[in-house]
């Protein structure tokens, strides 16, 4: 019973160097997201996926990329990685309800990024 | 701009009490509330979704409330244990679509043996 999986857990980059973070779920589930967690800040929406072929901005998108590569999978690039990325990620998925809402959010178990 | 505060950020109770954990928003115009328990090093795991139709919802020892006109929810924890030892947060869904939901910055309980 797998749910939301992530890889790496854990990776330390170089500042400029390039990386991505990996997503998928089993859950058959339309929407996934990408969230960054920094102590006294919260957790902050970076992109989301409503459905398959689409993807938009969320509150962080600057420095970021991500790609919907089918139903299961939602990967974050960093182009050229800088210190204040260094923070936590987590994925997260859902089959939002009817009516707009977002519904129950299943999330994996994060990946921990260091940029030096 | 939709903000979601909680207090205190930590609470240490003994073991058996019965406890609050609150949640404030400031735009009340919400479609949901969710209550999440997140254990250090892990993800987030869903403990209870409370609709903006609704008064509370209830999961074991958990019962969560929505007051929707004064911008307030609370999370109550019965006979706690030290197992229920965990960051909570909480998060408002602003819905129409927006795909987004709003966290607040969570509470740290410790429940002492």
């Amino acid at each position: 019973n797998a749910g939301v999986t992530q890889t790496p857990k854990f990776q330390v980059l170089k500042t400029g160097q390039s990386m991505t973070l990996q997503c998928a779920q089993d859950m058959n589930h339309n929407s996934m997201y990408w969230y960054r967690q920094d102590p006294g800040m919260g957790l902050r929406l970076i992109y989301y996926s409503a459905s398959e072929g689409t993807t938009d901005k969320g509150e962080v998108p600057n420095g970021y990329n991500v790609s919907r590569l089918n139903k299961r999978e939602f990967s974050l690039r960093l182009e050229s990685a800088a210190p204040s990325q260094t923070s936590v990620y987590f994925c997260a998925s859902t089959t939002p309800p009817r009516g707009g809402s977002t519904g129950e959010l299943f999330f994996g178990e994060g990946s921990r990024l260091t940029v030096l | 701009k939709q903000e979601v505060t909680q207090i205190p950020a930590a609470l240490s109770v003994p073991e058996g009490e019965n406890l609050v954990l609150n949640c404030s928003f400031t735009d009340s115009a919400i479609y949901n509330l969710q209550w999440f328990r997140q254990d250090p090093g892990k993800g987030l795991t869903s403990l209870l979704l409370i609709q903006s139709s609704q008064r509370e919802q209830t999961s074991g020892r958990l019962n969560a409330s929505l007051d929707k006109s004064s911008g307030r929810s609370t999370l109550y924890i019965a006979a706690s244990q030290p197992g229920d030892s965990a960051t909570y947060l909480c998060a408002v869904d602003e819905g129409a679509g927006s795909y987004q939901l709003t966290f607040g910055k969570g509470t740290k309980l410790s429940v002492i043996p």
